[in-house]
């Protein structure tokens, strides 16, 4: 069954470093989504990229957060500044149907710790 | 500000019972609902949906249903199974007002633990 693949499982890294993280959706799927649960919390919309560009974003999603996808088949997630508050679960998701959310599949998560 | 409320952090079901999930949501732009299973170290995966034209759905042991009036739906899971321990999300989207891009609105979720 395809599956949409995130990496790294894990990242560490120090205040206000610059962090990527990856993501290759389902090759047919059109819809693109970044989604984040902090410990303890519910998960937590970020963004969505539809035809090269940004559909929605959330208050989340100031400055700090870009979205990218470089070729036919990554998506990416960068932090230009992390903060402690960013440590979390992120996770990537696609769907195939435009405003088909029923049909969004998830990544496992790359749970990004910020020290 | 919490739209969509799953009030209990978890919840503890003998093998063979029923398991009964609750979600309340405040957001009455509100109208497609879903409900989301999540393993340990996996993604969430979706498990079934509801739209607010009905007020039941159906799918094997799972039953979803809707009270608009109330603003609150369930998950029934029915003989409830080892395998189905694990975190319930539920979630809702503004789907007809076009708020399918916005993503979906999360609940904190729901420990499930079915006992032998």
């Amino acid at each position: 069954e395809p599956e949409v693949t995130q990496t790294p499982s894990h990242q560490v890294t120090q205040m206000g470093q610059e962090v990527i993280l990856r993501c290759v959706p389902i090759s047919n799927h059109l819809y693109f989504y970044w989604y984040r649960q902090i410990l303890g919390q519910k998960v937590e919309f970020l963004v969505s990229f539809y035809n090269n560009e940004i559909s929605e974003k959330s208050e989340i999603f100031d400055d700090q957060f870009s979205v990218e996808r470089p070729d036919g088949s990554n998506f990416t997630l960068k932090i230009r500044s992390t903060k402690l508050e960013d440590s979390a679960m992120y996770f990537c998701a696609s769907s195939e149907e435009f405003l088909a959310n029923e049909k969004l599949f998830f990544g496992s998560g790359t749970q990004l710790s910020v020290l | 500000d919490q739209q969509v409320k799953q009030n209990s952090p978890s919840l503890s079901v003998q093998e063979g019972r029923i398991s009964i999930l609750n979600c309340d949501y405040t957001n009455s732009m509100f109208d497609y609902f879903l409900w989301y299973k999540k393993y340990p170290a996996e993604g969430p995966t979706f498990l079934i949906s509801i739209s607010s034209i009905k007020d039941k759905n159906e799918d094997g042991r799972f039953t979803v249903f809707l009270n608009k009036s109330a603003k609150h739906l369930s998950l029934h899971i029915v003989p409830s199974q080892p395998g189905d321990s694990a975190v319930y999300f539920c979630a809702a989207s503004a789907f007809s007002s076009g708020g399918g891009a916005d993503g979906l609105t999360f609940g904190k979720g729901t420990h499930l633990i079915i006992q032998p």
